[in-house]
């Protein structure tokens, strides 16, 4: 069975500009979210999608948006980036997220310069 | 809102010897608990999974956890680290209330293993 994909896994983006992630889930998965990583704060919540539909949003500002389509697959994106965007965006899975038990992408790496 | 606490960012053991993480959580209502591990550039894995069925967790690799509600802890352990064992470990929590559907995390132990 395969696993979360997420793509790209590395980029490079300078400040201002536009980025967007894409996240395929492991198959039957209804539930994708989001989670961003960085040294100084940890792993925190972005967002979290069930059958297209936006269930949940951490606090972070409006920059950083997401959708799913209807095959599951989600996207993320965040708008004038800032150096502080400069994380691993995690994505996982989960028949529902409720359950906590959530499968992991390895992550797409955000320089931003 | 619910929160864990993980003390000690880094722990070294010796090949052999005993592991133990420490997680305290706060939580206003009997809190679903985890562990996930994080293998260098790599995402989370799920470890074990507190749900009030049991206070002794057992999950991969050989880690247990045991929740203990009187000192608000979910500590994971390991009889004897292996080497494989290096990674970082975070604790986490389930947002409390209907419709949360996300995880609060610790800020991670990383476990160094000494041959």
């Amino acid at each position: 069975k395969a696993g979360v994909t997420q793509t790209p896994r590395y980029l490079i983006k300078t400040r201002g500009q536009q980025v967007t992630l894409s996240c395929s889930p492991i198959s039957g998965h209804r539930s994708v979210s989001w989670y961003q990583q960085t040294p100084g704060q940890g792993l925190q919540f972005l967002f979290e999608y069930f059958s297209e539909t936006q269930r949940n949003k951490g606090n972070f500002p409006g920059r950083f948006s997401g959708r799913q389509f209807s095959n599951s697959r989600s996207e993320m994106n965040v708008s004038t980036l800032e150096l502080g965007d400069s994380a691993l965006y995690l994505c996982a899975s989960g028949v529902d997220s409720y359950t906590g038990e959530l499968f992991f992408g390895e992550g797409s790496r955000l320089t931003v310069l | 809102a619910q929160s864990v606490t993980q003390l000690g960012s880094h722990v070294s053991v010796s090949e052999g010897a005993l592991v133990l993480l420490r997680c305290n959580y706060s939580s206003s209502v009997p809190p679903y608990l985890f562990w996930y591990v994080q293998y260098p550039n790599q995402g989370l894995q799920l470890l074990l999974k507190y749900t009030s069925a049991a206070t002794l967790v057992k999950g991969i690799n050989g880690f247990e956890a045991e929740f203990k509600k009187s000192e608000t802890s979910f500590h994971l352990t390991k009889p004897s680290a292996h080497m494989s064992d290096a990674a970082e470990y975070f604790c986490a929590v389930m947002g409390s209330g209907a419709g949360s559907y996300q995880l609060t995390f610790g800020k991670g132990t990383k476990l160094s293993v000494i041959p």
